[in-house]
């Protein structure tokens, strides 16, 4: 069965923290890896990650696959308030369904 | 920038009615999806659809739910008879269909509950 794995399920840290999020997955026919943001309802899209080794990066942000571990992290440095969310990572199959984990919660404090 | 557009935001029903969700996905996008998170737990994926039909589906879309796009701009997810069990935020999702862009965006949801 398709799985998608994510740790810790929450994390509470302060401000100028940096922080490293986990997603381990198992697809069938794995295409792609993505990471969302979700603060209230819609997720909205950070990355889409296909080929391992090769960091994305936008602003504080960054992520990177490995392919033959069957992981990614998703990297926020200098944290802020704003980051508070919940981020997700989702997996998509070679069918193009795209298997959720159940997100990381994520608070920053002032 | 585009986006999926789902309605209502809120919808209160009574267990046993049937409800449409209704969703207009980005407008040359031509995979649609429909998915749900019931309130604390992960996004779970109900259906996908493409070419005027399902390509795949969960085993949580059962012969109460059904999907149809009646036109050429909406996506509908209908459930026959609801139960309390149905109560969740349902997103509509879309992505383009090339295979080097497979980003899938969602629309702001359609909170459900069921009485």
């Amino acid at each position: 069965e398709d799985k998608v794995v994510q740790s810790p399920l929450s994390l509470v840290v302060h401000e100028g923290d940096t922080v490293t999020l986990n997603c381990s997955y198992e697809v069938t026919n794995f295409r792609s890896l993505l990471w969302y943001k979700q603060e209230k309802k819609a997720p909205t899209f950070l990355f889409m990650l296909t080929s391992s080794g090769i960091e994305k990066k936008s602003g504080r942000l960054s992520s990177i696959l490995d392919k033959k571990e069957l992981f990614s992290i998703l990297n926020i440095t200098a944290t802020q308030t704003g980051d508070s969310a919940v981020y997700l990572c989702a997996a998509s199959s070679g069918t193009y369904k795209y298997i959720f984990g159940t997100g990381t919660r994520l608070k920053v404090l002032a | 920038e585009p986006e999926v557009t789902q309605t209502p935001s809120h919808q209160v029903t009574q267990m046993g009615q049937e409800v449409i969700l209704r969703c207009v996905p980005i407008s040359n996008h031509l995979y649609f999806y429909w998915y749900r998170q019931i309130l604390g737990q992960k996004v779970e994926f109900l259906v996908s659809f493409y070419n005027n039909e399902i390509s795949e589906k969960s085993e949580i879309f059962d012969d109460q739910f059904s999907v149809e796009r009646p036109d050429g701009s909406n996506f509908t997810l209908k459930i026959r008879s609801t139960k309390l069990e149905d109560s969740a935020m349902y997103f509509c999702a879309s992505r383009l269909g090339q295979s080097t862009n497979e980003k899938l965006f969602f629309g702001s949801g359609t909170q459900l509950s069921v009485l």
